[in-house]
């Protein structure tokens, strides 16, 4: 069955960026969409994108067009989500998942604070 | 700005029956939004429940059941138990923006 498992935590300071790694496991990685979603703290779920790993095609919500990139590297089964010129409001979990197989990887924190 | 909205709270006694729903800021919600429902407990990541309006997956109790009600997503518990206490979210996809909307979640609460 799919499984995704994420990068660890990460700290940065404001104006930085992240990059947020997703390595998948169980089945055929060019098969499906990978989504990301975030939680800011005691927020609810938010969707910033997905990837087509097949293709390398994305959409993105449009409220992070131009300071996300969602990238794959087909090699390694993995899938990137990269957030630019972070604010402290983008303190959050961000989570990879395939909705519709019904996997998520377990988020990762990113902590912006200066 | 499209706009996806849950019930913020909901009551339920252990054993009935309590039905979620999930509305688009757009209009009615039909099978063509591929509606989505996740649960999440505290310190947890979501897990996936309903996809596709109705299809379960393995790990889906029998007594969460979905369906489209009155031009909204709906999630249905039925036999409700103390477990069931959690976060729920739907997820709908918008078809012309190839975009997908979080509703804003639900808080059930099993009294």
């Amino acid at each position: 069955q799919v499984h995704l498992v994420q990068s660890g935590a990460e700290v940065k300071k404001p104006g930085a960026s992240v990059k947020v790694s997703c390595k998948a496991s169980g089945y055929t990685f060019t098969g499906y969409y990978i989504h990301w979603v975030r939680q800011a703290p005691g927020q609810g779920l938010e969707w910033m994108g997905r990837i087509n790993p097949n293709s390398g095609g994305t959409q993105y919500a449009q409220k992070f067009q131009g300071r996300v990139t969602m990238t794959s590297d087909t090699s390694v089964s993995t899938a990137y989500m990269e957030l630019s010129r972070l604010r402290s409001d983008d303190t959050a979990v961000y989570y990879c998942a395939t909705p519709n197989e019904g996997s998520w990887g377990q988020g990762t924190l990113v902590t912006v604070s200066s | 700005q499209t706009v996806v909205t849950q019930e913020p709270s909901l009551t339920v006694s252990p054993g009935g029956t309590v039905t979620l729903t999930c509305t688009s800021s757009t209009g009615a919600v039909t099978s063509g939004y591929y509606p989505n429902w996740f649960q999440q407990k505290p310190g947890q990541a979501p897990r996936a429940l309903i996809y596709s309006t109705s299809n379960k997956h393995s790990w889906t109790p029998a007594r969460f059941s979905g369906s489209l009600l009155g031009g909204k997503a709906a999630l249905t518990l039925s036999g409700v138990q103390p477990e069931d206490e959690a976060e729920y979210y739907c997820l709908l996809y918008y078809g012309g923006a190839q975009s997908w909307v979080f509703g804003g979640g639900t808080k059930l609460t099993v009294l």
